[in-house]
């Protein structure tokens, strides 16, 4: 199993750009999450899909932040115009609620970006 | 709503011994997951173990294990014979609801720093 596949691996761009970042969540888990990681907050949830749906955007900072999920094997989290306070790791992760109801979490290795 | 808290931003241990990091958390609901993920300098999350609200027993994975008291509401993570490959960022997680009726939505405490020294 490859895992959870996260691209581009690090991004940097000028404020103002569109920003999109990838996910390709393990095969067969119907659970796929977007989260913020950064120093001064921590990680945050950003929103996250059940069987491709979205269930909880919550997170979500503001109007400029975007996400989908169009198949089973794909996501985007979409950041229009950027902004250099958007700079973070942003990681993907996927689950399936297995016997014991854990629902464990597996992440890909996260999309660093840097807005300047 | 629900909160983690991680009061030891940092910790240290000498290589071989065991050390304890706290979690304590916070839920009004009688089902919900305990996690504790870590995290070295290379950035990903590695899963290392799981405690449901219903479970009797402590969990157990190697040289992890959960101490887990319900009614402190406290999920503390023990490594024992620390390694040199043990300092990483730890972080404790806790998610709403059990089986088939959880809601998937972790929520994270700040962490905790361990370094282990030779």
């Amino acid at each position: 199993d490859a895992g959870v596949i996260q691209s581009p691996r690090h991004e940097v761009t000028e404020m103002g750009q569109e920003v999109t970042l990838r996910c390709k969540p393990i095969s067969g888990h119907d659970y796929l999450f977007w989260y913020r990681q950064t120093m001064m907050r921590g990680l945050e949830l950003l929103i996250y899909f059940n069987n491709n749906v979205p269930i909880d955007d919550s997170g979500m900072p503001e109007d400029r932040f975007s996400a989908k999920m169009p198949n089973a094997s794909f996501s985007t989290l979409k950041i229009q115009p950027s902004e250099p306070r958007d700079s973070a790791v942003y990681f993907c992760a996927s689950s399936l609620v297995g016997n014991r109801g854990a629902n464990v979490l597996t992440f890909g290795a996260g999309s660093r970006l840097t807005v300047l | 709503a629900q909160k983690i808290t991680q009061t030891q931003p940092g910790m240290f241990v000498q290589e071989k011994e065991a050390v304890t990091l706290d979690c304590t958390y916070d839920t009004s609901d009688q089902s919900y997951g305990l996690f504790w993920y870590k995290q070295p300098s290379s950035g990903e999350m590695i899963f290392l173990i799981y405690q449901g609200s219903y479970d009797e027993q402590n969990a157990t994975e190697g040289r992890y294990s959960l101490n887990f008291q319900k009614a402190r509401k406290s999920a503390n993570l023990v490594i024992s014979a620390s390694q040199l490959g043990d300092s990483a960022m730890y972080f404790c997680a806790m998610r709403e609801g059990y089986g088939s009726g959880n809601t998937g939505k972790l929520i994270f405490g700040q962490g905790t720093t361990l370094q282990v020294k030779p």
